[in-house]
């Protein structure tokens, strides 16, 4: 079965850049998505077709995709970003699957 | 404003049954395809189901195939899923999740999500 892989943790400090990495074979051959997940919320749309922003997503959310790995980048972190990210992935064969998911601190 | 709203959540002993419904306005509810998806205590998200927007065609997760059927009564806007044989890592919060589609697809809202808690 298809799996998509995220490291458990990302700490960054305000003001600066987080990058959450999704890693799956071939991946760049897919679209990937993330979502954001506060604690005790549902999650949210941020990036979807690997670099886009749904509307009300702010700017500093980006998204890429290429080879084996794909990556969710926040620009100018901010408290409010303090999540749980998730990659998500589509394709005819595998379906549905989503990575192992990041908890992201902001110090 | 796109709502989803879930229930029919609660504690089933192992190996009985359950329905979930999601009632959804805002949007023409017949016009798109729709998802559950759950999440274990302290667990990351887990795809379990799809259905097409005129309810035609279904997908399951190998870990339910057989036991859950997802279904849909566009005439009400509401969404459902019968979980049957229910084993205790089912429990987890099931989210209802509208499909969006640009070159894949992709969950573009969630609902809130209800609680199902499997023990005897």
């Amino acid at each position: 079965s298809y799996e998509l892989t995220q490291p458990p943790s990302v700490s960054v400090s305000p003001g600066q850049t987080a990058s959450i990495t999704c890693s799956g074979d071939r991946l760049g051959n897919k679209f990937a998505c993330w979502y954001q997940q506060k604690p005790g919320q549902s999650p949210v749309l941020v990036i979807y077709q690997d670099d886009k922003r749904p509307s009300g997503i702010p700017e500093r959310f980006s998204g890429s995709n290429s080879g084996n790995t794909a990556t969710l980048t926040i620009s100018g972190t901010q408290a409010m970003d303090e999540a749980d990210y998730y990659c998500q992935a589509w394709d005819s064969s595998t379906s549905y699957v989503f990575g192992t998911g990041t908890k992201v601190t902001v110090l | 404003e796109v709502q989803l709203v879930e229930s029919g959540g609660g504690l089933v002993q192992p190996g009985g049954s359950l329905r979930l419904s999601c009632a959804a306005s805002g949007f023409t509810f017949s016009n798109y395809a729709m998802h559950w998806v759950r999440q274990a205590p302290g667990k990351g998200l887990e795809y379990v189901s799809a259905i097409t927007s005129n309810g035609g065609s279904t997908h399951y997760a190998n870990s339910v195939k057989g036991r859950f059927t997802i279904s849909r009564d566009n005439s009400k806007n509401i969404l459902y899923l019968q979980m049957g044989s229910l084993r205790a890592e089912d429990m987890a919060v099931y989210y209802c999740a509208r499909a969006g589609y640009s070159s894949s697809w992709y969950m573009d809202y969630w609902g809130q999500g209800t609680l199902v808690i499997v023990s005897s």
